[in-house]
């Protein structure tokens, strides 16, 4: 079964501590990995899209990498205002399929 | 700038009313999603479109949800009759294609008492 894990499920950091949020999955062939940003009240913003293997992509503080297994999404040196809700999502490579969503990690960053 | 837009922001209903939540997906995106978020199960897909025809609706309780779209500007999310366990906050997106980013709206968030 095609399946999504995000870890952990919720990360506090002081501002300017770095660290990382970390997408596993199992699906049978991977067309892509999305994340996204959620804020309270708000739906799901896109961030990133990353296709293959070794793959990085960069926003800002924000760096998403991906392997054959799973995605690591990179803060360097958080701000309060990234405190967020962080959504990874992966399409199957299997046609007529949709995203399947992690249920995320909330990310708090105090000053 | 362009957005998806989903009406009513909120709404709050008794058990057994008819609910009909709407979506205006961005212009020239044929891709529409339904999603429904808990904190409990997180985001799930309920149903998607593909130029106006349905695709997938697996994810829906069929007997009492239904979604459509009556044309390229409008899709709409139906539950009747509603019942406590559909309070949740419903997410239409759309997309350029399937398997493409998807822009999602402000959410309608449903409570059923």
């Amino acid at each position: 079964e095609d399946q999504v894990t995000q870890s952990p499920e919720a990360l506090r950091l002081q501002e300017g501590e770095s660290s990382s949020l970390n997408c596993s999955y199992t699906v049978s062939g991977l067309r892509g990995l999305f994340w996204y940003r959620q804020d309270p009240g708000k739906g799901p913003e896109f961030l990133f899209t990353l296709y293959s293997a070794g793959e990085e992509k960069e926003k800002e503080r924000l760096k998403a990498t991906l392997t054959k297994k799973e995605s690591f999404l990179h803060i360097t040196a958080p701000k309060p205002e990234d405190s967020a809700t962080y959504l990874c999502a992966v399409h199957p490579n299997q046609a007529g399929t949709a995203l399947i969503f992690g249920k995320g990690t909330t990310l708090s960053v105090s000053s | 700038d362009a957005r998806v837009t989903q009406t009513p922001r909120h709404k709050v209903t008794e058990m057994g009313q008819e609910v009909t939540m709407r979506c205006q997906p961005i212009l020239g995106h044929n891709t529409v999603f339904w999603y429904r978020q808990t904190m409990m199960q997180g985001l799930e897909l309920l149903a998607y479109f593909r130029n106006r025809a349905p695709l997938d609706d697996s994810g829906m309780p069929k007997d009492r949800f239904s979604a459509e779209m009556p044309d390229a500007t409008l899709a709409t999310l139906k539950i009747q009759p509603s019942e406590p366990r559909d309070s949740a906050v419903y997410f239409c997106a759309s997309g350029l294609a399937l398997f493409a980013e998807q822009y999602f709206g402000p959410g309608t968030r449903l409570t059923v008492t």
